[in-house]
């Protein structure tokens, strides 16, 4: 069974950082494309990053450049999503994706994770 | 990268069929087969339901099907139950291993 358990969420001040995790099992996860999307309270779902099985690849929303980084460590079959100069607007739950197919769909979610950025 | 257009709102009766669109550009939907429909229920984390405009993955019923004209996708949602009250999203590539959702749209079984 496809397993994505999401952590790291949390209270943080803006321009804070913090450091999301997945721990992904069930399946290879080092066969599999990964992305967070994330969901601000009462809003709808933004695609924040992509990255390719082997890390090589990075793909980011314009909002969040420069600020996240999305990275993995296939050895221990978890994806990161590294947060800095939080705002805001950042203020979501951040799910974890699996990416399947040419047209980088979402088969599987974790419960997500929510990151408040508040004074 | 803005996000594609949905109605905020649909609604239908048990049995009844609903549609709901999902407006973008050439740059997303009306440049690749590669729009998706996510199902969300209170609280819980987004569902696949069509993907590729019109293929629904292993065990979504038949009632859910997608289609596409030019930049305009859309789901319908034939034989409405009850347990298809829930919010729905468009999806589609947008190019260089980019995705843009659409704003959603609350569907209410009558």
């Amino acid at each position: 069974e496809v397993q994505l358990v999401e952590s790291g969420g949390g209270l943080v001040q803006p321009g804070g950082s913090l450091r999301l995790s997945c721990a992904a099992s069930g399946f290879t996860f080092s066969s599999y494309w990964m992305s967070w999307v994330r969901q601000a309270p009462g809003k709808g779902l933004e695609w924040v990053a992509n990255i390719k099985q082997d890390g090589s690849e990075k793909y980011y929303v314009d909002s969040v450049k420069g600020r996240f980084t999305i990275s993995r460590d296939n050895a221990k079959n978890s994806l990161y999503l590294q947060m800095n100069s939080l705002r805001a607007e950042d203020t979501a739950v951040y799910y974890c994706a699996r990416v399947w197919g040419w047209g980088y769909y979402f088969d599987y979610w974790g419960q997500g994770t929510l990151v408040t950025v508040s004074s | 990268q803005s996000a594609l257009t949905q109605p905020p709102s649909a609604s239908g009766s048990p049995g009844q069929s609903v549609t709901i669109s999902c407006t973008g550009t050439s740059s997303d939907v009306g440049g690749y087969n590669y729009v998706s429909w996510y199902q969300q229920h209170p609280g819980k984390a987004p569902k696949l339901m069509i993907y590729e405009v019109s293929k629904r993955p292993s065990g979504v019923p038949d009632r859910f099907s997608g289609s596409k004209s030019g930049n305009t996708a859309s789901l319908t949602v034939s034989g409405l139950q009850a347990e298809d009250e829930a919010d729905y999203y468009c999806s589609s590539y947008a190019g260089s291993k980019r995705v843009v959702f659409g704003g959603g749209t609350k569907l209410t079984v009558l």
